[in-house]
């Protein structure tokens, strides 16, 4: 699977957009790109996945270059329980012959909601 | 996280005792994975299953094992816990097609003394 590159950390005020960038340079044409995050002391949760055309669902949009070598995780409205580790997968597709052995977490950002 | 449970939550035993975790989902999910997770490392897989009696090794099984005889449950064995296997311990499941995500449970924190 292809290498992500995230800022090791962010902050952004409560009630405004939180934009987070990841690098994936190296993607290939059957490779996802997912986002997850961990919420202190608890199991990651994910947020949402796309493979070129943005994405949005009732928790974030994805926004995917033309390219596809980076993307933006948009949280809309930050709270403070936006506060959390964000970490930017990138997964080959099961059924263009990836297996099926997991997801491979980096390090993320951590993103700090501001009062 | 609805549809899947881990036990125990918390775990204090001493080295040298063999440990079981188990993780039961209720999802019908194919596929189920073990990951720990340590200060400095983030999170690392340690095996997987792809069915029933289906395993493999992830990036850290040294020391490790584990069984699936049932699609619900996917046991997790420290046969000789160690010191160094003291960390929080995260299943997760997912569904076909995989695409969809994964959904991770609540962990198990484990401390061997």
């Amino acid at each position: 699977d292809a290498k992500t590159t995230q800022p090791t950390s962010m902050d952004c005020a409560e009630g405004r957009a939180a934009n987070l960038p990841c690098n994936h340079s190296t993607i290939s044409g059957n490779e996802y790109v997912y986002w997850y995050r961990q919420i202190h002391s608890q199991g990651p949760q994910y947020i949402i996945h796309g493979l070129k055309n943005n994405e949005t669902n009732e928790m974030a949009s994805l926004i995917i270059t033309e390219d596809r070598k980076s993307s933006t995780l948009i949280l809309p409205h930050a709270t403070l329980r936006d506060t959390a580790v964000y970490y930017c997968i990138v997964r080959v597709d099961l059924y263009s012959g990836g297996g099926a052995d997991g997801l491979t977490f980096g390090k993320g950002t951590h993103l700090i909601i501001q009062p | 996280d609805a549809g899947i449970t881990q036990s125990p939550r918390h775990k204090v035993t001493e080295t040298g005792t063999p440990v079981t975790l188990r993780c039961h989902q209720t999802e019908n999910h194919r596929y189920m994975y073990w990951y720990r997770q340590d200060p400095g490392h983030g999170l690392r897989l340690i095996h997987y299953s792809y069915g029933v009696k289906d395993t493999d090794k992830g990036e850290v099984s040294d020391g490790y094992s584990v069984s699936r005889s049932k699609t619900e449950d996917f046991l997790l064995t420290l046969e000789s816990a160690t010191s160094s296997q003291t960390s929080v311990y995260f299943c997760a499941i997912s569904g076909e097609p995989q695409n969809r995500g994964y959904t991770f449970g609540s962990g198990t924190r484990l401390t061997v003394v």
